[in-house]
């Protein structure tokens, strides 16, 4: 089955402490990206990548760290240096052959709370 | 810079009505792509149509439609013969195009279908 795969579902991070969200895609888009949710608001992007080893900041980046090695993976790293974690983290991606390419296709999400 | 807005307090639906959920945009960009998402409870956000600046016919996806006003810029989701699962947020974004064009996100709409 293609899809976008997100892990942990729930993450709990304790105070100083870096953790890691995983995105893996088995749809060979070439786009990813990371988006943060708060309650009762839209989608800000934090990171994305339109190819293998590049990726850019996007609009919260501060306090968090991507990787791009491999085409189907997209981690990030939610570091010590963000103040205020807690949030609701969707991974997407884009490139496909549907029309148009540049639509976006998330993952299920992952729910990073702070203890 | 690209502003979504989508001021609608929460809407109630019967089920098996039609229901318009607005959305207005802002950008200076001719050319430019309006997506409509909808996430349930369970938090995956969900592609449901897409429109294109210069398609001069409104899309249609099955029970969605996208009625497409440019020079209002606004860019409504019809829903028709409303079911009880598509009670969810639904968010409007739009994507400029061109190198690094960023996904911008409206703050969302929550509609609840009454049996």
């Amino acid at each position: 089955d293609g899809g976008i795969t997100q892990s942990p579902k729930y993450l709990f991070r304790k105070e100083g402490q870096n953790v890691t969200l995983s995105c893996e895609q088995n749809l060979n888009h070439d786009a990813m990206y990371w988006y943060r949710q708060d309650p009762g608001q839209g989608l800000r992007l934090i990171y994305y990548s339109q190819i293998v080893n590049d990726f850019q900041k996007g609009d919260i980046a501060e306090g968090y760290s991507v990787s791009r090695e491999k085409k189907e993976s997209f981690p990030l790293t939610v570091t010590s240096a963000q103040k205020n974690p807690t949030a609701f983290y969707l991974c997407a991606t884009s490139g496909g052959y549907r029309v148009p390419q540049e639509t976006q296709y998330f993952g299920p999400g992952t729910r990073l709370l702070v203890l | 810079a690209q502003k979504i807005t989508q001021t609608q307090p929460g809407m109630f639906v019967q089920e098996k009505e039609a229901v318009t959920l607005d959305c207005t945009y802002d950008t200076s960009d001719q050319s430019y792509g309006l997506f409509w998402y909808k996430q349930p409870s369970s938090g995956e956000m969900i592609f449901l149509i897409y429109q294109g600046s210069y398609d001069e016919q409104n899309a249609t996806e099955g029970r969605y439609s996208l009625n497409f006003q440019k020079a209002r810029k606004s860019a409504n989701l019809v829903i028709s013969a409303s079911q009880l699962g598509d009670s969810a947020m639904y968010f409007c974004a739009m994507r400029t195009t061109g190198a690094n064009s960023k996904l911008t996100f409206g703050k969302g709409i929550t509609l609840s279908v009454r049996p």
